[in-house]
């Protein structure tokens, strides 16, 4: 079975600050790996996905996420954070399934960013 | 614009009453998925869909029934047998996986009170 553990409910920051969300996964394979932010009210959008090719991902709005195989983490970063990076953010491990189906998605509970002026 | 619209925004009804949610997507999307959120909590699968008149259970599904008609629709039904049926519900669609895993693109969301 698959699991995340994002290790911070809560992270604030100072705007033009480094932000770190940090991720763990538990996964029997090598798993493919997102990162989605939710505004309040609002549905998913997906900031970037790792899926074994490099190890360090460029997503959209300047965030970066490196994943460490012998730390099983997918660290979430931004060098310098702004205003309306407040949001909550998900991590999310994807199950290997078979070729030509769904896949099911195990999400972690979530951290909510908060960007102070 | 491609994309998956949920209606209604806010839904509010009264403790007894089944309810239904809406779900449309144009993306051509094979795969539906609808997801409860609580507060403080991830997202956790309700039920999916892979394919017209087919559909599974997710972690989640007593109390809730789902129908899939249409390959751009996939309507999730509330009924008076779930327990606690506020939340914010999101449904999602994405291509079926043919290799790495490809995203799931989410919709809007429907913000349920039931009272």
């Amino acid at each position: 079975a698959q699991s995340v553990t994002q290790l911070d409910s809560h992270v604030s920051v100072s705007e033009g600050t480094p932000v770190l969300l940090r991720c763990n996964y538990s996964s029997s394979y090598s798993p493919s790996l997102f990162w989605y932010v939710q505004h309040p009210n609002k549905g998913l959008q997906l900031l970037l996905k790792y899926t074994s090719a490099a190890t360090l991902v460029k997503g959209i709005n300047g965030f970066e996420a490196e994943f460490k195989k012998s730390e099983t983490s997918f660290h979430l970063t931004k060098p310098s954070a702004h205003m309306s990076d407040a949001a909550e953010y998900f991590c999310v491990v994807s199950e290997k399934g078979s070729k030509g189906s769904a896949r099911q998605l195990t999400f972690g509970s979530g951290t909510q960013l908060t960007v102070l002026p | 614009d491609g994309g998956i619209t949920q209606s209604p925004k806010y839904l509010f009804r009264k403790e007894g009453q089944n309810v239904t949610l809406s779900c449309e997507q144009n993306l051509n999307h094979d795969a539906m998925y609808w997801y409860r959120q609580d507060p403080g909590q991830g997202l956790r699968l309700i039920y999916y869909s892979q394919i017209v008149n087919d559909f599974q259970k997710g972690d989640i599904a007593e109390g809730y029934s789902v129908s899939r008609e249409k390959k751009e629709s996939f309507p999730l039904t509330v009924t008076s047998a779930q327990k606690n049926p506020t939340a914010f519900y999101l449904c999602a669609s994405s291509i079926l996986h043919t290799g790495p895993a490809y995203e799931q693109y989410f919709g809007p969301g429907t913000r349920l009170t039931v009272t």
